[in-house]
């Protein structure tokens, strides 16, 4: 059973701070990860994807990718209110389907102005 | 505008009343996929096709049905519904091959249905 893990949350972050969502997956085979942002009633947006091990930066965003620990993550500075909403972890695992993606079931991140 | 489009946005229906969800992208993509999703059970893949004419189940392919004869249109049939289908629904699809262009999934605007 492919499993991707996300803590639920609530993530409370102050305005202006940094926020940092973590995702564990299980299987060691798994070769590409994404991170998507759903707002409430809204289809899920990529903010970024990753391949290799350590950091890929994208403006406010990077992603942290460590295969030896199965473990990414998502740093969000300078969090703004409009970043509240609910993260989910992807992970395409090798010789899955069309797609192959799993979903981790999402951390709902608030930031307080 | 690049997008994949759903219809009905929102569908309230009866158990056993046969229903079709259409979906639709423009963007000529290769790959399409269902997922639904439900609180606290996140995104699950129903069904995807990789190409026209080839479809294959997802991680929860029971009581629906999907089929793919032109490129830009996938539908979802839910022959006989029932309550424990009702969810919120997404199209998604993207381009063959990696890269920032085929990893690039594209959902559609979803489709709440309510089986009663």
């Amino acid at each position: 059973q492919k499993e991707v893990e996300q803590n639920s949350g609530p993530l409370s972050v102050p305005e202006g701070a940094i926020a940092s969502l973590n995702c564990t997956y299980s299987d060691r085979g798994s070769q590409s990860f994404f991170w998507y942002r759903q707002y409430s009633g809204k289809s899920p947006e990529l903010i970024m994807f990753i391949y290799s091990n350590g950091d890929k930066e994208d403006g406010r965003f990077t992603a942290q990718l460590n295969k030896a620990s199965q473990y990414v993550s998502l740093l969000i500075r300078d969090s703004q209110p409009s970043d509240s909403a609910t993260y989910l972890c992807a992970v395409r695992y090798s010789g899955g389907g069309a797609d192959g993606l799993t979903f981790g079931k999402g951390t709902h991140l608030i930031i307080q102005p | 505008e690049a997008q994949v489009t759903q219809n009905p946005r929102y569908l309230i229906t009866v158990t056993g009343k046969k229903l079709t969800v259409t979906c639709s992208q423009n963007m000529n993509h290769e790959y399409m996929s269902w997922y639904r999703q439900d609180p606290g059970l996140g995104l699950r893949q129903i069904y995807y096709s990789m190409n026209v004419e080839v479809t294959d189940k997802g991680d929860v392919p029971e009581g629906y049905k999907v089929s793919r004869k032109e490129k830009r249109n996938f539908p979802l049939i839910l022959e006989s519904p029932s309550p424990n289908q009702t969810s919120l629904y997404f199209c998604a699809s993207r381009n063959r091959g990696a890269g920032v262009g085929g990893e690039t999934q594209y959902f559609g605007p979803g489709t709440r249905l309510l089986v009663l």
